[in-house]
């Protein structure tokens, strides 16, 4: 079983450049989340699903969008990228409601020049 | 603000010592569980609790929940170096949304 797959593993961008955070998962889990990490911060919560077709946003959604594609894939774009947005961005899966757990991608590390 | 508290941040002990940390929630949850960051790597989950006054043990790691199910702990007894890394709780409310709410982890580090 692969998991959650995320792609790409590390990316360097420049200020105001877009790109897209590709996230799939195989387990069929309902809900999908993208958090993202920095230093002393914990893990916070960009934006989440709870089912296709379906998004909400979480604790720093500003600067950023996503896209339930179907029930296995959820995207995160930069459409503009900043210098305060490099950090490592998690993508998560769980079944809502029930155990046992969320699992989580490996993380994208990006870094906003 | 910060939905979910957890102390300390950082934790540095010797190979062998207790370690512990706390999670605080403002709020009541239906559950709460715990993962673990290894340095470079992924939150891996560790555990759920439900039930209030729950207390379940892995081999040296004893995850304990409070009677108002707003609190919780992590006790791993005897560290080892394999220990190291970030430990995070993460609460959920129970809504059908399924969210987290995250703790900012306690870095343990373990010395030889």
């Amino acid at each position: 079983n692969a998991g959650v797959t995320q792609t790409p593993k590390f990316q360097v961008l420049k200020t105001g450049q877009s790109m897209t955070l590709q996230c799939a998962q195989d387990m069929n889990h309902n809900s999908m989340y993208w958090y993202r990490q920095d230093p002393g911060m914990g893990l916070r919560l960009i934006y989440y699903s709870a089912s296709e077709g379906t998004t909400d946003k979480g604790e720093v959604p500003n600067g950023y969008n996503v896209s339930r594609l179907n029930k296995r894939e959820f995207s995160l774009r930069l459409e503009s990228a900043a210098p305060s947005q490099t950090s490592v961005y998690f993508c998560a899966s769980s079944e809502t409601g029930r155990g046992p757990g969320a699992f989580f991608g490996q993380g994208t590390r990006l870094t906003v020049v | 603000g910060q939905q979910v508290m957890q102390i300390p941040q950082y934790q540095h002990v010797q190979e062998g010592e207790d370690f512990t940390t706390y999670c605080n929630s403002s709020t009541t949850l239906s559950n709460i569980q715990w993962y673990k960051q290894r340095p470079g790597g992924h939150p891996v989950f560790l555990i759920q609790l439900v039930k209030s006054g729950e207390v379940k043990k892995q081999k040296r790691l004893t995850f304990q929940f409070g009677e108002a199910k707003k609190n919780s702990s992590l006790h791993i007894t005897a560290t080892q170096t394999t220990d190291v890394g970030t430990y995070f709780c993460a609460g959920d409310r129970g809504s059908t949304l399924g969210r987290l709410y995250f703790g900012r982890g306690t870095q343990l580090t373990v010395w030889p």
